[in-house]
């Protein structure tokens, strides 16, 4: 069973990019990799989600080398509105069969 | 559309009683799935279903059971709560394995 691994907290300051990394050593070749905001006493927010190489939208990019066992989530140029939790999920639910790992969350605090 | 909607938001249960916590979505998803999330940690899949008249345990079940009778719908029942039940709980719902809308959570205290 895939296990994520995640720092703890990051610091970072406005204006500056931030890379969040993510460990799943034991991925499987049909999961994918999401990840999720979450701010105090709301439900986590999707931003991103890929398979490997490079995704990006309007808020985010998402990194995943060829062997798939990390991921890297970029948010560039932070503000202080970007101060919550990102958590790293890995998998999917195909038909009954589910495998979704949540990592612990990386609690990002953005200084002015 | 009102999206996941979860009720009720806060709730004070003595041990050994039962509760329901009610969860609807309006955007036709078939996925739906239960979480905890207990006091800065990460979400625990509870249970999930792929769709109307499907359920199947996730990674912590135990003392919790659940039904979908309609796609909008995905209760889950607590039969006897106890204090390592203390958590806060969310619902999400999703059209495929992926992307995951949640509600805006239940905070449940057992005392």
């Amino acid at each position: 069973l895939a296990k994520t691994t995640q720092p703890i907290s990051m610091d970072s300051y406005e204006g500056q990019e931030v890379n969040i990394t993510c460990s799943h050593n034991n991925i499987a070749t049909n999961d994918y990799i999401t990840w999720y905001q979450q701010f105090p006493s709301q439900g986590p927010r999707f931003i991103i989600q890929g398979y490997k190489t490079k995704v990006t939208n309007e808020v985010a990019s998402l990194f995943i080398p060829a062997d798939r066992k990390s991921s890297t989530l970029s948010l560039p140029r932070v503000s202080l509105s970007d101060t919550a939790v990102y958590y790293c999920l890995v998998g999917g639910v195909m038909d009954s069969n589910y495998q979704l790992i949540w990592g612990a969350g990386t609690k990002l605090i953005i200084k002015p | 559309n009102a999206g996941v909607t979860q009720t009720p938001k806060f709730r004070i249960l003595k041990i050994g009683q039962s509760m329901t916590l009610q969860c609807t979505q309006d955007m036709n998803h078939n996925y739906m799935y239960w979480y905890r999330q207990d006091p800065g940690m990460g979400l625990k899949l509870i249970y999930y279903s792929v769709g109307a008249g499907i359920t199947d345990k996730g990674e912590v079940p135990n003392g919790y059971n659940v039904s979908r009778s309609t796609t909008e719908d995905f209760p889950l029942r607590l039969e006897l709560a106890a204090p390592s039940q203390t958590s806060v709980y969310f619902c999400a719902s999703s059209f495929t394995s992926n992307e995951q809308f949640f509600g805006p959570g239940t905070r449940l205290t057992v005392l």
